[in-house]
């Protein structure tokens, strides 16, 4: 199993990226997927959920209405759009694979995304 | 949604038992999870669904729940322990996941 997110970088306040995380050693298309982030120095924060078709999406209410989650099956890609950042959004973001029971099997090495004037 | 509180830091000599636990309010049923997170690393599962080892996990690394309290109890700690330990929980009602805010385990 491998998951590899991309498109971190350095932003200012207010704008926009979309995060990317390629997957590949396990059947991308039957399992749900989820983003994670965590601040420099702070802890781990659940960010959102996606089915494995795409038809449930759900956030947690610090990003609601500013973050969007998104899959591709045929490209084994999950996308987190990420809208309207603050500094509060600086952190680096985590995408991994559901597991049964309601936690998570497998991570990725992560994406930095800083925001800053 | 629910809260899950951890003490913030443990310490304990190699060889010795170390106990993190993971607390909170309304939550006597529910299934902890825990994370080992290595310093620059991403985080590892070491124990699923209160007391469940995956694959790869020593079997010094143990968990349990009783009432509303869930206990990650490691085994003749070793140097290479030293690390944040996340607990977490599903809450089935809302379809979100919840992080305690992690222990740091020092080990003497």
């Amino acid at each position: 199993v491998q998951l590899v997110e991309s498109g971190g970088g350095v932003v200012q306040p207010g704008r926009s990226l979309r995060l990317s995380c390629a997957a590949s050693g396990f059947t991308f298309s039957t399992s749900a997927m989820h983003w994670i982030r965590q601040a420099p120095g702070k802890g781990l924060e659940w960010v959102s959920l996606i089915s494995y078709d795409g038809t449930n999406r759900d956030y947690a209410d610090s990003v609601k209405g500013r973050f969007t989650i998104s899959r591709d099956n045929s490209k084994k890609t999950l996308y987190l759009q990420v809208s309207s950042l603050s500094a509060e959004d600086t952190a680096m973001y985590y995408c991994a694979t559901d597991r049964e029971g309601g936690s998570f099997d497998f991570w990725g090495q992560g994406t930095l995304v800083t925001v800053s004037s | 949604s629910h809260v899950v509180t951890q003490a913030h830091s443990v310490s304990v000599a190699p060889g010795q038992t170390a106990r993190i636990t993971c607390g909170g309010d309304s939550i006597g049923n529910i299934a902890f999870h825990w994370f080992q997170q290595r310093p620059g690393q991403a985080p590892l599962l070491v124990i699923s669904n209160n007391s469940d080892r995956p694959s790869g996990i020593p079997e010094r690394f143990s968990g349990s729940n009783s009432g509303n309290t869930a206990t990650l109890t490691i085994s003749r700690v070793e140097a290479g322990d030293e690390a944040d330990y996340y607990c977490q929980i599903w809450d089935a009602i809302s379809d979100h996941r919840v992080f305690g805010g992690g222990t740091k385990l020092t080990v003497l």
